[in-house]
């Protein structure tokens, strides 16, 4: 069974600090997809970034990076210069692909607030 | 067009109505999903539909009742709700993983907020 764990369920951080959202994950597939998920009050979820188990590669997108390791299981992301409108819900999310869909887990999400 | 849509944004309703909820996307995603999501809890996944067939069905009542009428439609019929199915529904499709090297996202729609009295 898959499991994705979001420790932090909330966080307030001050307009244009840096803020690293955790995110641990456990399976026993060896090929899947990780991905971090925006939900603002109006309730759509919006893709931010995604990582395959094959590439540990950190990267950089804009005000977003994302800490990929295999060792520790763990996909952490980072929101740069935080800005009021990054005020949301983030999900982390463990992808595994069968056929022609998706199944999806879910972290419980981690409420971020930012601060003006 | 890379938009799911979902209709209507709200909906009461008592315990002995039959309503629908919808879902559209043109974006020629052969998978579609219905999760519900309470609050502040992560989003659950319900059913999925994959080439306009039932692939998933996650022990889900039967007072939910999911249809696939073509590849661009999701509807989910609900009989005889209980005020604990109140919640936010979402819709979402994707690509067929085998087709895009497997790194997809779902796109979500924006959800129905269902308020069962």
């Amino acid at each position: 069974a898959q499991k994705v764990t979001q420790a932090q369920t909330e966080i307030s951080v001050v307009e244009k600090e840096d803020v690293t959202l955790d995110c641990v994950y456990e399976t026993r597939d060896t090929t899947y997809y990780l991905f971090w998920y925006k939900q603002p009050p109006s309730g759509e979820l919006v893709f931010l970034i995604r990582r395959n188990s094959f590439d540990e590669q950190n990267e950089i997108s804009g005000r977003y990076s994302w800490n990929f390791q295999k060792s520790t299981s763990s996909f952490n992301f980072t929101i740069t210069a935080s800005q009021v409108v990054d005020s949301a819900v983030y999900f982390c999310a463990l992808t595994l692909n069968s056929g022609g869909y998706q199944k999806v887990t879910f972290g419980i999400g981690t409420k971020l607030q930012v601060i003006p | 067009d890379t938009e799911v849509t979902q209709t209507p944004k709200h909906l009461v309703m008592g315990m002995t109505n039959k309503k629908s909820l919808k879902c559209e996307q043109h974006m020629g995603h052969r998978a579609m999903y219905w999760y519900k999501q309470k609050a502040k809890k992560p989003p659950e996944l319900m059913f999925v539909y994959s080439y306009e067939k039932l692939s998933i069905n996650e022990s889900v009542p039967s007072r939910f009742s999911p249809e696939c009428p073509n590849s661009s439609l999701l509807n989910l019929h609900l009989h005889a709700l209980q005020p604990e199915d109140s919640a936010l529904y979402l819709c979402a499709s994707s690509q067929e993983p085998g087709l895009a090297g497997g790194l997809i996202e779902q796109f979500f729609g924006p959800g129905t907020r269902l308020t069962v009295l």
